[in-house]
């Protein structure tokens, strides 16, 4: 089985701009998360998709958004960028067992 | 606001050695605590996971103590290999249906010098 891919691998953004992640999931999974990942915060988590359902979402501004589509890929967004922004962020898809997830490598953005 | 404390941020630790790293958790409505393993470039992996009703679980190498009274856990790595040396993140969930999410600790970066 292939992993969960995520695209791009590296961004590089300005300020106020908007960016979209792609993430197709382990296939037969339906539950998608995002985590941000930063050296001062660690891995936090940002929102969960079953069957295009927002199921969970974390304490992250209305500037981040998700969805996933019938294929079960999710996209996320992110609106008028800020400095802070600039993180790896990762995406996990889950087969339904308790806390296993499958990350994929993630996107590394940057936001100057 | 922390929920899952994890320590220490880094270690070193001789080849052969047992590396140990420590979580606390406050929300009592976790129940289910998974380890992931994260190299330099990669996405977490998950490595090993125990249930509060288990005080001590091992697969391999790896054994994850469990103290519920305590609301602690800890995963220690026997005979540990330079192979070893990447960033351990202790996590926490609520195993109910319908949710995935996981709340990490910050991080232990461990080195297993040869």
């Amino acid at each position: 089985k292939a992993g969960v891919t995520q695209t791009p691998r590296y961004l590089i953004k300005t300020r106020g701009q908007q960016v979209t992640l792609s993430c197709s999931p382990i296939s037969g999974h339906r539950s998608v998360s995002w985590y941000q990942q930063t050296p001062g915060q660690g891995l936090q988590f940002l929102f969960e998709y079953f069957s295009e359902t927002q199921r969970n979402k974390g304490n992250f501004p209305g500037r981040f958004s998700g969805r996933q589509f019938s294929n079960s890929r999710s996209e996320m967004n992110v609106s008028t960028l800020e400095l802070g922004d600039s993180a790896l962020y990762l995406c996990a898809s889950s087969p339904g067992l308790p806390g296993v997830a499958f990350f994929g490598q993630g996107t590394r953005l940057t936001v100057v | 606001q922390q929920q899952v404390k994890q320590s220490p941020q880094s270690l070193i630790v001789q080849k052969g050695g047992i590396p140990i790293i420590n979580c606390a958790y406050e929300n009592t409505a976790f129940d289910y605590f998974p380890w992931y393993q994260q190299f330099p470039g990669k996405g977490p992996a998950l490595l090993i996971a125990i249930r509060p009703d288990v005080s001590e679980k091992k697969e391999g190498r790896f054994t994850i103590s469990f103290n519920k009274s305590a609301k602690q856990f800890s995963l220690h790595i026997m005979d540990s290999q330079p192979g070893d040396s990447a960033t351990y993140f202790c996590a926490a969930t609520a195993a109910n249906f319908g949710n995935e999410k996981l709340t990490f600790g910050t991080g232990t970066r461990l080195t297993i010098i040869p």
